[in-house]
Order: structure tokens, then C-alpha cells, then sequence
């Protein structure tokens, strides 16, 4: 099975930072992978698929990028509703693991 | 609009069985596969495997091999997850998502059965 492991577990930032969360895969995965956000209590919802490619209706201060093990989700200005866990997973293989997770707080 | 809607929360005792229902609107349910996510109290996201709408192949998580059985049934666009042998550790929330078939991203989601293994 390919592992994904997530970096930072946490961060804490304010509104207006810059974020940047990265995600590494034990092997390659080409560009099959995607990012998720998840607030307390609700569904995951897709944010980014095949590494760069912007979910319809998410904001643009989304952004994803990398290829074969590295991946980095970036929040150009972090918004109030921006507060949640961020979830990498591949799709390259089954099983569709998914990594740790990332939770942003408030700083 | 294009949505899943799940079957309500369980409660269930050791060994038995639960099966979760997952059904679609606003889409075409045979061009797109169903996978099945669930999530433990405070845990992360655990991926339990896959459907094809189209054809009804599927692929599991190993570690569920043997207790999991996913179906769908084309007639009313509804996906279903069945669950056997259950323990305390699969008490946890169930998702189904809708797979998109070019990145294998799940881009539409269900709000999530709880299902509770209790003694």
C-alpha cells in the first residue's frame, strides 16, 4: 500500500497568512492526488484533484502543486471559513489512502 | 442539484450486520463509481473501497476483505455498504462519494451514517 504522510500535523495562523501544508507519498503517484477539507462535524469536501486542478466553486486562494511524491496545498490569505483539517489522498493505487491530516487553527 | 443522501444512524451489537444506503440525484448514476470512506471519534479518513456504477466491479481495502460487501442497484441510482461481523472499532461515521472516473477524486459527498457498535 502507499503511505502518506502530512506536514504540519498542526499549524496555528491568523487571517490573512499564507499556508502552506505538504503531503509526500511513499512512492510515486504521478499527479494522482487530491486535497480535501473537512470541518468539524460535516463531510469532506474536494478541494484540489490531480495535484493542481481547482474543485468548481472553490475559492482561487486554493492552489495545489507537485507531482510524483511531493505536494504542497497552499492558502495565498486565510479566511475565517478557511479553519478545518486538510486531508491529501492518492488515487493512483488502491487502496486510496489518505494521509494524517492537517488541522488549522487560529492563531 | 447533484447530491447523495445516506440512510440514518445505527446502532448495532458485536457481530452483527449494518448495511448503509447511498442514494443519488441530478446525475447520471451509471457514468460515475461510488467509494466508501469512514471515519473513526477523532480519527482520520480510512478509504474501504470502491464501486463501479457502470458494471458493479469493485475493490476493497484488504483489511476488510471477507466482512465488507458493496452494491448498488442501477433501477434507483442508490448504493448500498454492508458491513459484517462488526466489532467496537468499526464504530465509527460511514461517507459514500461520488468518484469522478478521470482522477478517481471524490468530488460529491454524503453527510455521513453513524453507526455505533455497542454491547
Amino acid at each position: 500500500d502507499i503511505q502518506m504522510t502530512q506536514s504540519p500535523s498542526s499549524l496555528s495562523a491568523s487571517v490573512g497568512d499564507r499556508v502552506t501544508i505538504t503531503c509526500r507519498a511513499s512512492q510515486t503517484i504521478t499527479s494522482y492526488l487530491n486535497w480535501y477539507q473537512q470541518k468539524l462535524g460535516k463531510a469532506p469536501k474536494l478541494l484540489i484533484y490531480s495535484a493542481s486542478s481547482l474543485h468548481s466553486g472553490v475559492p482561487s486562494r486554493f492552489s495545489g502543486s507537485g507531482s510524483g511524491t511531493d505536494f504542497t496545498l497552499t492558502i495565498s490569505s486565510l479566511q475565517p471559513e478557511d479553519f478545518a483539517t486538510y486531508y491529501c489522498q492518492q488515487s493512483y493505487s488502491t487502496p486510496f489512502t489518505f494521509g494524517p491530516g492537517t488541522k488549522v487553527d487560529i492563531k | 442539484q447533484v447530491q447523495l443522501v445516506q440512510s440514518g444512524a445505527e446502532v448495532k451489537k458485536p457481530g452483527a450486520s449494518v448495511k448503509v444506503s447511498c442514494k443519488a440525484s441530478a446525475y447520471m448514476f451509471i457514468n460515475y463509481g461510488i467509494s466508501w470512506v469512514r471515519q473513526a471519534p477523532g480519527q482520520g479518513l480510512e478509504w474501504m473501497g470502491w464501486i463501479s456504477a457502470y458494471n458493479g466491479n469493485t475493490n476493497y481495502a484488504q483489511k476488510l476483505q471477507g466482512r465488507v460487501t458493496m452494491t448498488t442497484d442501477t433501477s434507483t441510482s442508490t448504493a448500498y455498504m454492508e458491513l459484517r461481523s462488526l466489532r467496537s472499532d468499526d464504530t465509527a461515521v460511514y461517507y459514500c462519494a461520488r468518484v469522478d472516473g478521470y482522477s478517481a477524486g471524490m468530488d460529491v459527498w454524503g453527510k455521513g451514517t453513524t453507526v455505533t457498535v455497542s454491547s
